[in-house]
């Protein structure tokens, strides 16, 4: 079966460091992906991991480990703005993704 | 570029109502997709293709059908609509020879009431 878990929801402080984690169980793997949504809006490109290790771009950072199963997503130096969702989601055969059901994150000042 | 375009934002059908939601896209991608995101959760896919004249289901495709007679256009149709495809609809697409990220449209929010 296909499965990808990662927290409901979580809180942090603006100027703080939040880590997301997103254990995945699926059939195919062609990288890992991780987008931002906010609100009403569609889902935009984060990162994108295919082989072990961490992929830093500016304030996020995301590692995967394959043999685990496992990846996280860093948020550093936290804004109000990055109070959203975070999803995580993997890529198959014809790069279709499954997604996981997502992480609200709350910035409070 | 206006990269994927979806038309319409927002339409509300009652029960039993069919429609078509539009998708396209002008980067000449070859691979497009639908998904579905219902309240809280996140996106399911529904159907996809891999150039026209090519479509496969997803995750979820009962109630749906797609057809992809132009690369640039790709449109979900809804035959008999039920409460339970109260959602939203993204359409995405990508470029087969890059392992990037999906492009997104907008989105469609759909009732049926």
């Amino acid at each position: 079966g296909q499965n990808i878990d990662q927290p409901t929801e979580m809180t942090a402080t603006e100027g703080a460091i939040v880590q997301i984690n997103c254990t995945y169980q699926t059939s195919g793997f062609n990288g890992l992906f991780w987008y931002q949504q906010h609100a009403g809006e569609a889902p935009t490109f984060l990162s994108y991991n295919v082989l072990d290790g961490l992929e830093e771009k500016g304030r996020f950072s995301s590692f995967l480990s394959r043999s685990k199963g496992y990846s996280y997503l860093l948020l550093k130096e936290l804004q109000m703005k990055d109070s959203a969702s975070y999803l995580c989601a993997v890529s198959g055969g014809y790069n279709k993704l499954i997604f996981g059901a997502g992480t609200r994150l709350a910035v409070h000042p | 570029n206006a990269g994927v375009t979806q038309t319409p934002k927002f339409r509300i059908l009652k029960i039993g109502q069919s429609m078509t939601l539009q998708c396209t896209q002008d980067m000449n991608h070859n691979y497009m997709y639908w998904y579905r995101q219902d309240p809280g959760m996140g996106l399911k896919l529904i159907y996809y293709s891999v150039g026209a004249g090519i479509t496969d289901k997803g995750e979820v495709p009962n109630g749906y059908n797609v057809s992809r007679s132009t690369t640039e256009d790709f449109p979900l149709r809804l035959e008999l609509a039920a409460p339970s495809q109260t959602s939203v609809y993204f359409c995405a697409s990508i470029l087969a020879s890059s392992y990037n990220e999906q492009f997104f449209g907008p989105g469609t929010r759909l009732t049926v009431l």
